[in-house]
């Protein structure tokens, strides 16, 4: 079966330091990958999506990148993190539109 | 592009008493739709999914919606609500990507 794992739970750091959050699926080749932010009161918002090895389609131009090294490995990064990078991140994955999305357990960042 | 609309970021309903929770879609399109549940610091996971077949879609825990295209809505119901049925709940819509609303959280009153 499928599984998608996404770490760390949880991240405390300080305001100008980098990010690197992780996030790899098992038991399916070739997924859709996505990566969302969640702020209080704001939703789901989608922030980069990849359909292949090196294909990362941004959505919201922002201090974040993505970067999709393995088939899958979905990363998501800052070099220089900024208050208002706070919020739940959760990473998802999907094999083909109908089947809708399969999210990870997320990451609770807060910059400080 | 796609949009979501989540009417009542909260709404409160008693132990056994019905749930409706409402969601309308942009897209002139009929897009894939989803009902997802979010519990406290956690995940999202897919309550039931609509995606061109019956209009009707029973998903788990007793949950239902309805798609009606007429409306461009795709609420959720269920007939009898349960103290653990407290939660988040977000609408998705989209095809190659997933839009979703701002969410509606739950509360059941004993």
């Amino acid at each position: 079966s499928q599984t998608i794992h996404q770490w760390p739970a949880t991240l405390v750091q300080p305001v100008g330091s980098p990010l690197s959050l992780e996030c790899t699926v098992e038991g399916t080749s070739n997924p859709n990958l996505y990566w969302y932010r969640q702020a209080a009161g704001r939703g789901l918002q989608l922030l980069f999506y990849s359909v292949g090895i090196g294909q990362i389609s941004s959505e919201v131009p922002q201090n974040l990148s993505a970067s999709r090294p393995q088939d899958r490995q979905f990363i998501l990064s800052s070099k220089k993190l900024l208050l208002s990078d706070s919020g739940f991140y959760l990473c998802a994955w999907s094999a083909d539109r109908e089947r809708g999305y399969t999210f990870g357990s997320g990451t609770r960042l807060t910059v400080v | 592009a796609q949009s979501v609309t989540q009417l009542g970021s909260h709404v409160s309903v008693s132990e056994g008493a019905l749930v409706l929770l409402r969601c309308n879609y942009s897209s002139s399109v009929p897009p894939y739709l989803f009902w997802y549940v979010q519990y406290p610091n956690q995940g999202l996971q897919l309550l039931l999914k609509y995606t061109s077949a019956a209009t009707l879609v029973k998903g788990i825990n007793g949950f239902e919606a309805e798609f009606k295209k007429s409306e461009t809505s795709f609420h959720l119901t269920k007939p009898s609500a349960h103290m653990s049925d407290a939660a988040e709940y977000f609408c998705g819509a989209g095809n190659e990507k997933l839009t979703f609303g701002t969410g509606t959280r739950l509360t059941i009153i004993p």
